[in-house]
């Protein structure tokens, strides 16, 4: 079966600091991995997906993540953070039929 | 132009009553989703849809029932509302039903039921 752990619930940086957020998975096969954004009372909206080839990949916003096959990990990054980026971030899994969710990382940042 | 949209997007009612929530989506998608959102935020896929055909039964309630008259639409139908339904419906979609492809999501219906 398929799973997504995201170990941090809530991270806290400042305006202009660099950001990681963990995600690791559980996979049978070739894993595709997405990172989507919740941004308050709004649906999810897709950052970045990686389905094969450069293990970093680019998404909106300034985003980056990598896929570590040997650590089962697809972590995303972003180098500055704005104060805009506050939001709920879901880590993923596509699995045949249906994609599972991590439990989220809220992100507060501060000025 | 909204790709995916659902209405309404909150939803105060009493416990016992039975609601509906409707989705729409306009990318000529195959395949369409429900999930629900808890308090906690997490997100836990209820149904899928694969070209009005049900894919996926999450071992939801029967109390729920999705309803697809054709591939743009995705309704769900909630009879005998408890308490614990009380969360954030999101109805999603996605060009086909294969691992690599991405679900675009609606911004949520909001059901509170007191």
């Amino acid at each position: 079966a398929q799973s997504v752990t995201q170990p941090d619930i809530h991270i806290t940086v400042s305006e202009g600091a660099s950001l990681e957020l963990r995600c690791n998975y559980s996979y049978g096969a070739t894993p595709y991995l997405f990172w989507y954004v919740q941004s308050p009372g709004q649906g999810l909206q897709l950052l970045l997906k990686y389905f094969s080839g450069d293990t970093l990949v680019q998404g909106i916003k300034g985003f980056e993540a990598e896929f570590k096959r040997s650590q089962s990990s697809f972590n995303l990054r972003k180098p500055s953070v704005h104060w805009s980026d506050a939001a709920e971030y879901f880590c993923a899994v596509g699995g045949y039929q249906k994609v599972t969710f991590g439990t989220g990382t809220k992100l507060q940042v501060i000025p | 132009d909204t790709a995916v949209s659902q209405t309404p997007k909150y939803l105060v009612t009493q416990m016992g009553n039975d609601k509906s929530i409707k989705c729409e989506q306009n990318l000529g998608h195959d395949t369409m989703y429900w999930y629900k959102q808890d308090s906690k935020k997490f997100l836990k896929i209820m149904f899928s849809y694969n070209n009005k055909e049900l894919i996926i039964n999450e071992t939801v309630p029967n109390r729920f029932s999705p309803k697809s008259p054709d591939k743009a639409h995705l309704n769900l139908h909630i009879n005998s509302l408890e308490l614990g339904d009380s969360a954030v419906y999101f109805c999603a979609s996605s060009r086909n039903q294969g691992q690599s492809t991405e679900a675009f999501f609606g911004q949520g219906t909001r059901l509170t039921v007191v």
